[in-house]
């Protein structure tokens, strides 16, 4: 029961333009989305976050959607750098009645080609 | 500000030896989680801390691990004996309390059973 979906284990994108990346979900208790980027060999580093109640986040070139009736985010990285290619996770949470634990999706490589 | 600590980086065992992986939090977080990743797979709880108490162990198999966290600062996890499926990276992260929603990552530990 995966709850929690990254239907696309990779994606390649020219340097400059958009990288979109995809995530779904079924439990509609949660209430609390994330974004984390992993390089090889490190831990997962969070990039940025979404609450149920905001249907869009942004910090710099990075903007999180939120489509709750769809259950769906997604992740813009515009525009897209080189050393954005690492392999990116999308989290969801529910204070409600999981305690805040973090289910995670399978991830999607980006490579992002110059 | 220091970050999530984790050691050794990478372990090699053979089967049955047993092994433990030592978690520092980041200054000041009350929360810390353990997580296992497997190949190709986004991370899943294995056990949350809220203090030096065990709020959430539900997925600790507890037959062959144990995890503690004395004074409740680091935390230690224990594989006793260590099967060849418990091959993965585990890792450790912090939050600054329940409900608070971000959780930082430690850069893991590999483990190899042969």
């Amino acid at each position: 029961d995966q709850q929690v979906k990254q239907n696309s284990p990779s994606l390649s994108v020219q340097e400059g333009r958009i990288s979109i990346l995809n995530c779904d979900y079924t439990n509609s208790m949660f209430d609390y989305f994330l974004w984390y980027k992993k390089y090889p060999a490190e831990g997962p580093t969070f990039l940025i976050s979404i609450s149920s109640i905001k249907d869009k986040n942004e910090d710099g070139r990075f903007t999180v959607f939120l489509n709750k009736s769809a259950k769906h985010l997604s992740l813009h990285i515009v525009p897209s750098q080189p050393g954005d290619s690492a392999v990116y996770f999308c989290a969801a949470s529910s204070n409600y009645n999981q305690g805040g634990k973090l289910i995670f999706g399978q991830g999607t490589e980006l490579s992002v080609k110059p | 500000e220091a970050g999530v600590v984790q050691s050794p980086r990478y372990k090699i065992i053979e089967k049955k030896q047993p092994v433990a992986f030592w978690c520092n939090p980041i200054s000041g977080h009350n929360t810390l989680y353990w997580y296992r990743q497997n190949l190709g797979q986004g991370p899943e709880l294995l056990i949350r801390y809220e203090n030096e108490e065990a709020v959430d162990d539900s997925q600790l198999p507890k037959d062959r691990f144990s995890a503690e966290r004395l004074k409740g600062v680091d935390s230690t996890l224990k594989i006793q004996p260590a099967e060849l499926g418990d091959s993965a990276v585990y890792l450790c992260a912090s939050s600054l309390a329940s409900g608070g929603r971000t959780q930082y990552f430690g850069p893991g530990t590999r483990l190899t059973v042969l």
